[in-house]
């Protein structure tokens, strides 16, 4: 059984710290790397995408990948409250298949 | 900008009706799926389809069916609603690899009372 896991939350940062969410995945075969951001009540929308070992940035988010250690994070700097929400971690074999999508981690920035 | 349509953002259905919830697709994307999603649980799939007139059981297909006659329209059907059927509806699409991702609809709140 392919899985992704994540920590559930709530995780509660002050505005302008660094949030650091995490997720892990049990197939190796595993290529492709995503994050959604889902808003209360909104459906997911793509912030992030990683395919290979390292580090990518996008402004305020950047990406991690260790395929070794079937690991992936994102970390947001300076958090801002809008940046409040939950967010989804989906991992995908590049092939013809389907995404595997943890349960999401809450993340909560406090003024 | 591309997009993924649900045709209703809210319904509320009596138990036993049968119910369609649409979805459609602008991206001329091969693969559409359908989630639920409750609290607590996640994503959980229902169907998904990778071509037309194609589908595929996903993780919780009872109590649900799917039709994709057309590549950009993708149907799923509550042959006769229950109140545990009572769930946000996700609908969404993706090119045939999901290299970049899917894309999701905006989703369906149904209430069934």
């Amino acid at each position: 059984q392919k899985e992704v896991e994540q920590n559930s939350g709530p995780l509660s940062v002050p505005e302008g710290a660094i949030a650091s969410l995490n997720c892990t995945y049990s197939d190796r075969g595993s290529q492709s790397f995503f994050w959604y951001r889902q808003y209360s009540g909104k459906s997911p929308e793509l912030i992030m995408s990683i395919y290979s070992n390292g580090d990518k940035e996008d402004g305020r988010f950047t990406a991690q990948l260790n395929k070794a250690s079937q690991y992936v994070s994102l970390l947001i700097r300076d958090s801002q409250p809008s940046d409040s929400a939950t967010y989804l971690c989906a991992v995908g074999r590049g092939s013809q298949g389907n995404l595997i999508f943890g349960k999401g981690t809450k993340l909560s920035v406090k003024p | 900008d591309v997009k993924v349509t649900q045709s209703s953002r809210y319904l509320v259905k009596r138990t036993g009706e049968k119910v369609f919830l649409e979805c459609v697709q602008d991206m001329d994307h091969e693969n559409m799926f359908w989630y639920r999603q409750d609290p607590g649980l996640g994503l959980r799939l229902i169907y998904f389809s990778y071509d037309v007139k194609m589908k595929e059981k996903g993780d919780i297909p009872e109590g649900y069916s799917v039709s994709r006659e057309k590549k950009e329209r993708f149907s799923l059907i509550l042959e006769s609603a229950s109140t545990n059927q009572t769930s946000m509806y996700l609908c969404a699409s993706s090119l045939w690899n999901s290299q970049y991702g899917y894309t999701f609809g905006s989703g369906t709140r149904l209430t069934v009372v």
